[in-house]
């Protein structure tokens, strides 16, 4: 099956840390580019941050830049974000989703989705 | 405040047509960058509805349809079912913005 399936989430004090993973399986992970998603309680989507299929080429939303570094291991079909300092506001629930084969970054949208881990930042 | 602006909410019978709006702005839909749409099921996980603009995955039903003209771009079901209830995002790309990928605020489908 091609699938996405995310760990590591959890409760953590606000100044915290946390690393999320994302391990991949059923397509070729080092071909695509791949997403962080959030969703807060309640609330819509938030697009968080990306890497391209190579790891070459990053990106953040202004809000966690600094503060968390998305890489991937493209050896174990794995992705991670790294979550440092975090925020009451960081708590969400964290989606990978992969990008489609051979596009640039401004056309990317988001063909697979994983089911979530769950990120709660609260003393 | 979310870049791409859509209704909260929208409602329909079964069987009817109704609409879901998203509006943006000359730094993203205007730019010529495409319109994606998702559809996330009560406690489910989002999933692709339509990428660029108009096109539909594979198994997704012909009801949905998309559409774009100027800044803003339009999900439209017809034939509404029940299990169409879910709440429904457009996203797209912004070169202005800190967030790259953004997406609107979501619409909350009610079927009647």
């Amino acid at each position: 099956d091609v699938q996405l399936l995310e760990s590591g989430g959890g409760l953590v004090q606000p100044g915290g840390s946390l690393r999320l993973s994302c391990a991949a399986s059923g397509f070729t992970f080092s071909s695509y580019a791949i997403n962080w998603v959030r969703q807060a309680p309640g609330k819509g989507l938030e697009w968080v941050s990306g890497i391209s299929a190579s790891g070459g080429n990053t990106y953040y939303i202004d809000s966690v830049k600094g503060r968390f570094t998305i890489s991937r291991d493209n050896s174990k079909n794995t992705l991670y974000l790294q979550m440092n300092s975090l925020r009451a506001e960081d708590t969400a629930l964290y989606y990978c989703a992969k990008a489609p084969m051979s596009r640039g970054p401004r056309y990317w949208y988001f063909d697979l989705w994983g089911r979530g881990t769950l990120v709660t930042v609260s003393s | 405040q979310s870049v791409l602006t859509q209704p909260p909410s929208v409602s329909g019978a079964p069987g009817q047509r109704v609409t879901i709006s998203c509006t943006g702005s000359s730094s993203n839909i205007g730019a010529d960058y495409g319109v994606h749409w998702y559809q996330q099921l009560p406690g489910g996980v989002p999933k692709l509805l339509i990428y660029d603009n108009t096109n539909r995955p594979s198994g997704v039903p012909d009801r949905f349809s998309g559409s774009k003209s100027g800044t803003s771009a339009s999900l439209a079901i017809t034939g509404l079912q029940a299990e169409d209830e879910a709440d429904y995002y457009c996203q797209s790309f912004d070169f202005r913005l800190s967030g790259l990928w953004v997406f609107g605020g979501g619409t909350k489908l009610t079927v009647l």
